[in-house]
């Protein structure tokens, strides 16, 4: 059964600071991997997908980087602003099975 | 991508009573799924909604406990009936897209409904 773990559960930054998440999963047979950000009670919104077959995906400040073969995924976010707090949720998709989620890494950068 | 109408946003049920959530897409989809997150919580998927014909659900979840209906390709609602705090969570539906390019089959969200169960 696969299993998606974030560390760290939550983070708190200073505002400009470079940072990084971290997600792990136990089944490397995956056929993507989808980073969401999530604001409190709120839904989600998808930041980055990456293929299996891919090894990063970049848009604007964010960066995601996957090894299959050890089953991490890392969300880089550069110079860190008060308007990126939020959680961040990755999420694996072995095809045929529903998304797994981990629980999250809930994110402060304070000003 | 799609666009994704949820309603209501929130909430405040008393217990034993029952809550329709409904979702609207702009576009045709073919996969629609219903999810929970509990407080603290990973999403759960619920159940996959499929058109003109009973939903999928996963284990844990029944249909006489959350009823789905799907009439055609952009529209679904999720029940929540007899309602105990238990209940209280924050419940999305999603559609499964194919955009153009190579990134494949995405997922996208609505905005999600937060209830809370006195």
């Amino acid at each position: 059964k696969q299993e998606v773990t974030q560390i760290p559960a939550a983070l708190s930054v200073p505002e400009g600071e470079n940072l990084v998440l971290n997600c792990s999963f136990t089944d490397s047979a995956i056929y993507n991997l989808q980073w969401f950000r999530q604001d409190p009670g709120k839904g989600l919104t998808s930041l980055l997908l990456i293929q299996s077959s891919q090894r990063e995906q970049t848009s604007g400040r964010l960066n995601a980087s996957l090894d299959k073969s050890s089953g991490r995924s890392t969300l880089y976010i550069a110079a860190s602003q008060p308007g990126d707090s939020a959680t961040y949720l990755c999420a694996v998709y072995a095809g045929n099975t529903p998304l797994v989620f981990g629980k999250g890494t809930r994110l402060s950068v304070i000003a | 991508s799609a666009v994704i109408s949820q309603k209501p946003s929130r909430d405040i049920c008393q217990r034993g009573t029952s809550l329709t959530i409904q979702c609207q897409v702009d576009s045709q989809v073919t996969m629609m799924f219903w999810y929970r997150q509990q407080p603290g919580q990973s999403l759960t998927l619920i159940a996959t909604a499929n058109q003109g014909s009973e939903a999928t659900y996963e284990s844990g979840f029944v249909i006489d406990k959350f009823p789905i209906s799907r009439p055609n390709l952009t529209f679904s609602t999720l029940t929540v009936s007899n309602m105990s705090p238990e209940d209280s969570s924050i419940y999305l539906c999603s559609v499964l897209e194919y955009p153009a390019g190579p990134e494949g089959e995405k997922l996208f969200f609505g905005s999600g409904t937060q209830l809370s169960v006195l």
